[in-house]
């Protein structure tokens, strides 16, 4: 199958900004996205972004997707606590293994 | 919609025992997948179905892992024998498809089945 890989863990203090990675293999997809699983429950979309964009903002979100390198990362503006979670990144049918995000109050 | 309806919730077993999972995806959706969610290996694809046809069943374990969809709104994934390194938490997730892929939607999944074999 196709490779989708991120980093496994990040933490950051609460008010800084997150900044999630991720590479992919499959230049096929046609849409790229993050999804949030929050302790003891499924994955749900967060936000997703067009193939031929380079980026997409979204209140305190912004996807950068560079297709040349097949990057992608997610930025969190002024984390919370409540961000604290595991993200994923998807193509087209392969998740990433996830980030688990720790914020630091 | 109700979402995508994963049962049971939590089921323990013992070793060498059958455990079937169940899942009822989102009406309208053709498109039906299991993954696998450990801590180990993170979240893998185990199996996907397209309009009821299973397309790529690379994921799959081993041969004590089946899968089936006979219909477009139920879909079970059986293991059998079970073993203590089945244990995970077991997702269903669907979705729309065409020929450009799924979509700014995405996939929705459901709350997942948490296996244990002991």
């Amino acid at each position: 199958g196709e490779d989708v890989e991120q980093s496994l863990f990040l933490s950051v203090r609460e008010g800084d900004s997150s900044v999630i990675n991720c590479t992919y293999t499959d230049s096929s997809s046609t849409y790229l996205y993050w999804y949030k699983q929050e302790p003891g429950a499924g994955l749900q979309l967060l936000t997703y972004i067009f193939s031929n964009m380079d980026m997409k903002q979204d209140q305190r979100l912004t996807v950068l997707l560079n297709k040349k390198d097949k990057h992608l990362s997610l930025r969190i503006a002024d984390t919370q606590t409540g961000d604290s979670a595991i993200y994923f990144c998807a193509d087209r049918l392969f998740f990433g293994t996830g980030t688990r995000l720790t914020v630091i109050p | 919609d109700a979402g995508v309806i994963q049962s049971p919730r939590h089921e323990v077993t013992e070793m060498g025992q059958e455990v079937t999972l169940r899942c009822k995806p989102i009406s309208g959706h053709n498109s039906l997948f299991w993954y696998r969610q450990t801590m180990m290996r993170g979240l893998e694809l185990l199996i996907y179905f397209n309009n009821n046809v299973p397309i790529d069943d690379s994921g799959m374990p081993e041969d004590r892992f089946s899968a089936k969809m006979p219909n477009a709104s139920f879909s079970t994934l059986k293991i059998q024998p079970s073993e203590p390194r089945d244990s995970a938490v077991y997702f269903c997730a669907s979705s729309f498809r065409t020929g450009q892929g799924t979509g700014k939607n995405g996939y929705t999944f459901g709350s997942g089945t948490r296996l244990t074999v002991v």
